[in-house]
């Protein structure tokens, strides 16, 4: 039990587009959803935290603007990177915290994005 | 904050040899976490602790509070055990602090 599904898995886009990655709770209702970014042979990077129906919490130094985050559901939380460019190249990844009875977290797969 | 340091950051081993992975941190804390990173990129959770020791197939994780330690163990490791293994802490909706990792690959 409590999956996280994300998509896709990985994307390769223009410069100056947006891509969607989208992480769904499959069988558990995810208050609160994590969005790390992760750069190569380094840790995982906190970049904003989301609340069902309230503003997402960003982290310092990570743009409100450019990194839009939606967590409209207690399913569904997206991160948008708008305009990207190639220094947005990374590995994306979201986490939910279980539940009871274990309090854990759940991690999605993750997204490589590229952007060329 | 919390300082979350792991040893050692690399550790190659032959297949079948028993394996520790260190963790330390430097303020209190409600749980602490390993976590299995594969070469994909993807994280699966393995153990949540807060006291005393776990067992799960192969794998063992102690913690001491006192001390501020945890240990991640593998017995009888096996090529498929490579992967990153990264110690975090943190609880329900806290932000979770993480280690810098521990690549382990283990030769057949």
């Amino acid at each position: 039990g409590a999956v996280v599904s994300q998509h896709p898995s990985r994307v390769i886009c223009k410069s100056g587009t947006s891509v969607k990655i989208e992480c769904r709770s499959l069988d558990f209702q995810a208050t609160t959803m994590f969005w790390y970014r992760q750069f190569p042979k380094q840790s995982l990077m906190l970049m904003a935290t989301s609340n069902e129906g309230s503003k997402a919490t960003y982290e310092q130094g990570v743009e409100k603007d450019k990194f839009l985050i939606n967590h409209a559901s207690l399913t569904l939380s997206t991160l948008t990177v708008t305009s990207a460019h190639p220094e947005d190249s990374s590995f994306y990844i979201c986490s939910a915290p279980r539940n009871s009875p274990n309090y854990g977290y759940t991690f999605g797969s993750g997204t490589r994005l590229t952007v060329v | 904050k919390n300082e979350v340091e792991q040893s050692p950051q690399n550790l190659t081993a032959q297949e079948g040899e028993f394996i520790t992975i260190n963790c330390s941190y430097s303020v209190g804390i409600s749980a602490l976490h390993w976590l299995q990173q594969h070469p994909g990129g993807g994280i699966v959770s393995l153990f949540m602790l807060s006291s005393g020791k776990k067992k799960h197939g192969r794998l063992i994780a102690t913690i001491n509070i006192q001390e501020k330690h945890s240990s991640l163990h593998i017995t009888a490791s096996h090529p498929r055990d490579s992967a990153v293994y990264i110690c975090a802490v943190g609880f329900g909706n806290e932000k979770l602090t993480f280690g810098t990792g521990t690549r382990l690959t283990i030769i057949p």
